[in-house]
């Protein structure tokens, strides 16, 4: 069992929808991490969060600590938006544990 | 600032040989991580350093993975001797204290 779970993993949309991706941990972690990698390779770090709420333009980062669970939404997607969405958690001892990635296609 | 740095973009060696990565970190950030990306494992981390020391390197593969950070401005991964399983893209970040990481661009690397 991986300690982080992702879902879904692929995912296309049609330009303007609403979209979330979810990720689910099982260790104990410090924080929470949401990188976006363009398909070009660099990747991007979108959010670190530990509780609560965090947006950062059309985007939002959530995450339930007592669930273990975080979600990513992203709010009248635009193709630009197409990349892999890699939740990452480290534990408190700072090793990393990542999920495998969501492709998101955003169709014009 | 120019961000985090990394050479070569692209390595392509033989079985056998040594591969040297580099990496120059945004100036001020005390921590520096290696990873690497494969198909088949994502992302994992190899090793990460605060102020030059290395923490916790249970990611390395195995001994002919070696990292170094001589000081706050440059790092090294270093393969040797590097095996065709080694090819992959590498990844250096650097961030202050436990905070948004910043990536480099990546290394890609084949081992034939």
């Amino acid at each position: 069992k991986n300690e982080v779970e992702q879902s879904p993993q692929n995912l296309t949309a049609q330009e303007g929808e609403f979209i979330t991706i979810n990720c689910s941990y099982s260790v104990g972690i410090s924080a929470l991490h949401w990188l976006q990698q363009h398909p070009g390779g660099g990747i991007v770090s979108l959010f670190m969060l530990s509780s609560g709420k965090k947006k950062h333009g059309r985007l939002i980062a959530t995450i339930n600590i007592q669930e273990k669970h975080s979600s990513l939404h992203i709010t009248a997607s635009h193709p630009r938006d197409s990349a892999v969405y890699i939740c990452a958690a480290p534990n408190t001892g700072n090793q990393f544990y990542f999920g495998t990635g969501t492709s998101l296609t955003v169709i014009p | 600032d120019a961000g985090v740095i990394q050479s070569p973009r692209h390595e392509v060696t033989e079985m056998g040989q040594e591969v040297t990565l580099r990496c120059k970190p945004i100036s001020g950030h005390d921590y520096l991580f290696w990873y690497r990306q494969t198909m088949m494992r994502g992302l994992e981390l190899l090793i990460y350093f605060n102020n030059n020391v290395p923490i916790d390197d249970s990611g390395m593969p195995e001994d002919r993975f070696s990292a170094k950070m001589p000081n706050a401005s440059f790092s090294t991964l270093k393969i040797q001797p590097s095996e065709p399983r080694d090819s992959a893209v590498y990844f250096c970040a650097s961030t202050t204290g436990p905070g948004t990481q910043y990536f480099g661009p990546g290394t890609r690397l084949t081992v034939l």
